[in-house]
């Protein structure tokens, strides 16, 4: 049955860090990996999506990394703003989407 | 604007009421899906329509009624829920059922339940 993780589960960082969020999956045989943003009592919206076959992709000041081996991924954010704050949801595709509990990030001015 | 609505977007209804949740989707697309979403526990997939045909249900309660009358619009009928079932129940469509290499999937806004 696969899992999706993700650490750390909150995390508070001040205006112009650097951070990284994390994904682990327990089964590699996915279709693509995705990430999501999710501000507080509202629905979902894709960031980025990363096909099996890939390595990364990049929107912005957003890099996702996906090691199909390990089963991981991480997000990465650079020079972090306060309309960064949400929280981050990771899912991996199998014949359906399957979430992490999300991080919930919240960048202070 | 995702180009997904779902009304309402709070509901407040006691265990013998009977309620109705509504999402549209304006995208052409064929799936369209419900899940819900509990603090700290990840998204629960309840049911997937494809073509205006379930094919999947997550062993939901039957309390919760899907229906799907065409590709634009779903609902979740509500009936005798309990204080448990309070949480965010979101929609989402796909331009196609299963997902693969690229497909992703729209959501809306949801719909915030209060179960008293």
């Amino acid at each position: 049955k696969q899992e999706v993780t993700q650490i750390p589960a909150a995390l508070s960082v001040p205006e112009g860090e650097n951070l990284v969020l994390n994904c682990s999956f327990t089964d590699s045989a996915i279709y693509n990996l995705q990430w999501f943003r999710q501000d507080p009592g509202k629905g979902l919206t894709s960031l980025l999506l990363i096909q099996s076959s890939q390595r990364e992709q990049t929107s912005g000041r957003l890099n996702a990394s996906l090691d199909k081996s390990s089963g991981r991924s991480t997000l990465y954010i650079a020079a972090s703003q306060p309309g960064d704050s949400a929280t981050y949801l990771c899912a991996v595709s199998t014949d359906k989407l399957i979430f992490g509990t999300g991080t919930r990030l919240q960048v202070f001015p | 604007e995702t180009g997904v609505t779902q009304t309402p977007r709070h509901l407040v209804m006691g265990m013998t009421n009977k309620k109705s949740l509504k999402c549209e989707q304006h995208l052409g697309h064929n799936a369209m899906y419900w899940y819900k979403q509990s603090a700290k526990k990840p998204l629960e997939l309840m049911f997937v329509y494809s073509l205006e045909e379930r094919v999947e249900n997550n062993s939901v309660p039957s309390r919760f009624s899907p229906e799907c009358p065409n590709s634009s619009h779903l609902f979740l009928h509500l009936h005798t829920l309990q204080p448990e079932d309070s949480a965010l129940y979101l929609c989402a469509s796909s331009p196609k059922m299963g997902q693969r290499e690229t497909d992703t999937q729209y959501f809306g806004p949801g719909t915030r339940l209060t179960v008293l």
